[in-house]
């Protein structure tokens, strides 16, 4: 059965510090694909990044960063320099490939990031 | 303007009383799936439709239709709404190219079943 944890129920920071937010999965299929998405505090989901599982290469985009590490089933997320405006509530989600390309999805419980200026 | 759309955005009604949640979206994307936000249950899939006439359950199925008569809309029905229904429902969209995706979601839809 598959399964995301996302161990870090809330996070605060202070205005340009990184932050790393954990996501941990348990899959039993070869190919599958990891998600982040965020939810801001206006309610709006908002989707960041997909990674496949045989793709290990790390990912930037301008201040985020995406560590996928197989070996120890992570998939975590790196906020550089954040701003107030990151925070929000950044879910982890996974979807095994069993039928087809697509298939269903499960989400991590979500980490609650609060930027103070 | 690339952009999911779902109505109505609000919704109160009573228990037993059929309705639809209408979701669309302009990209022509094949992809679109319903999903549940409950506090402390976090976010739960419902359907997934991956082409017109293609569906299937995803978590929390019960309770719930869907149709992919056209690539673009795919409706959540509640053929007889219960109080557990109670919840914030979003539809999305999203296409696979390459080692990318692009995913949208529509604003939200929030039911309350009495």
């Amino acid at each position: 059965a598959q399964k995301v944890t996302q161990a870090q129920t809330e996070i605060s920071v202070v205005e340009k510090e990184d932050v790393t937010l954990d996501c941990v999965y348990e899959t039993r299929d070869t190919t599958y694909y990891l998600f982040w998405y965020k939810q801001p505090p206006s309610g709006e989901l908002v989707f960041l990044i997909r990674r496949n599982s045989f793709d290990e290469q790390n990912e930037i985009s301008g201040r985020y960063s995406w560590n996928f590490q197989k070996s120890t089933s992570s998939f975590n997320f790196t906020i550089t320099a954040s701003q107030v405006v990151d925070s929000a509530v950044y879910f982890c989600a996974l979807s095994e490939e069993v039928k087809t390309s697509y298939d269903k999805v499960i989400f991590g419980p979500g980490t609650s990031l609060s930027v103070i200026p | 303007e690339a952009q999911v759309t779902q109505n109505p955005r609000y919704l109160i009604t009573v228990t037993g009383k059929k309705l639809t949640v209408t979701c669309s979206q302009n990209m022509n994307h094949e992809y679109m799936s319903w999903y549940r936000q409950d506090p402390g249950l976090g976010l739960r899939q419902i359907y997934y439709s991956m082409n017109v006439e293609v569906t299937d359950k995803g978590d929390v199925p019960e309770g719930y239709k869907v149709s992919r008569k056209e690539k673009r809309n795919f409706p959540l029905i509640l053929e007889s709404p219960s109080p557990n229904q109670t919840s914030l429902y979003f539809c999305a969209s999203s296409v696979r190219q390459g080692r990318g995706e692009t995913q949208y979601f529509g604003p939200g839809t929030r039911l309350l079943v009495l």
